[in-house]
């Protein structure tokens, strides 16, 4: 079935580092992704987005990377600051309307 | 623009009873969709609404419904409500159904005592 997953649940780096948070996704037919950020308290917010027809985009400070081959996808966050410490999820839109299917996401920590 | 709202933002109620959470989109967006976010399950989509019509809905027990009015503001319901619907409640909405990007409200944490 359609699933996104991460393989990092923590990741911690220190501050001006750059920063790779990976997911994998298993439904081929997947046209739209996403990443979102979420700190506590707060709904996620939309950082980055990529189509299916690209394989990457880029933003400011961020990247993503999309490797439909291995159905990989990929955010980079250039010189990791203290403020990008939050929960990072990516997500996935198949062909069911809007429907956003989530990975479990990765808590990213940045010491000073 | 102001953001996706939701009220209440937070809840607490009791085993059995319902519950009515409420959400107001963006100026201009029509499609509205509802996640349920918990640390065991994550975030699972709940359902989406567009033009007043339920477009897509997820894999949930039928005492979750929602509507969405003609001004795009959608409601969701939950009845009888169990201890394990304890969960934050997002709300996203997007400029035209089935496009892109979803921008998420700040949620409802609702509580079942």
């Amino acid at each position: 079935g359609e699933s996104v997953g991460l393989h990092l649940p923590t990741l911690s780096v220190q501050e001006g580092d750059n920063s790779i948070i990976n997911c994998a996704y298993s439904n081929s037919a997947s046209d739209y992704f996403i990443w979102y950020k979420q700190e506590s308290g707060k709904g996620p917010q939309f950082i980055i987005d990529i189509r299916s027809n690209m394989d990457k985009r880029q933003g400011q400070r961020v990247t993503v990377l999309l490797n439909k081959t291995v159905k990989h996808l990929s955010l980079q966050i250039a010189a990791t600051q203290p403020g990008d410490s939050a929960v990072y999820f990516c997500a996935e839109r198949g062909n069911a309307g809007n429907m956003l299917t989530f990975g479990g996401g990765t808590r990213l920590m940045v010491k000073p | 623009k102001a953001g996706v709202t939701q009220t209440p933002r937070y809840l607490i109620k009791t085993r059995g009873q319902q519950v009515t959470l409420s959400c107001s989109p963006i100026s201009g967006h029509r499609s509205v969709s509802w996640y349920q976010q918990t640390p065991g399950q994550g975030l699972q989509f709940l359902f989406e609404y567009f033009s007043e019509t339920q477009r897509n809905k997820g894999n949930f027990p039928g005492r979750f419904s929602g509507r969405q009015f003609s001004n795009s503001r959608s409601e969701m319901n939950v009845s009888t409500l169990e201890l394990g619907d304890s969960a934050l409640y997002l709300c996203a909405s997007n400029l035209v159904g089935g496009a892109d990007t979803q921008y998420f409200g700040p949620g409802t944490r609702l509580t079942v005592l």
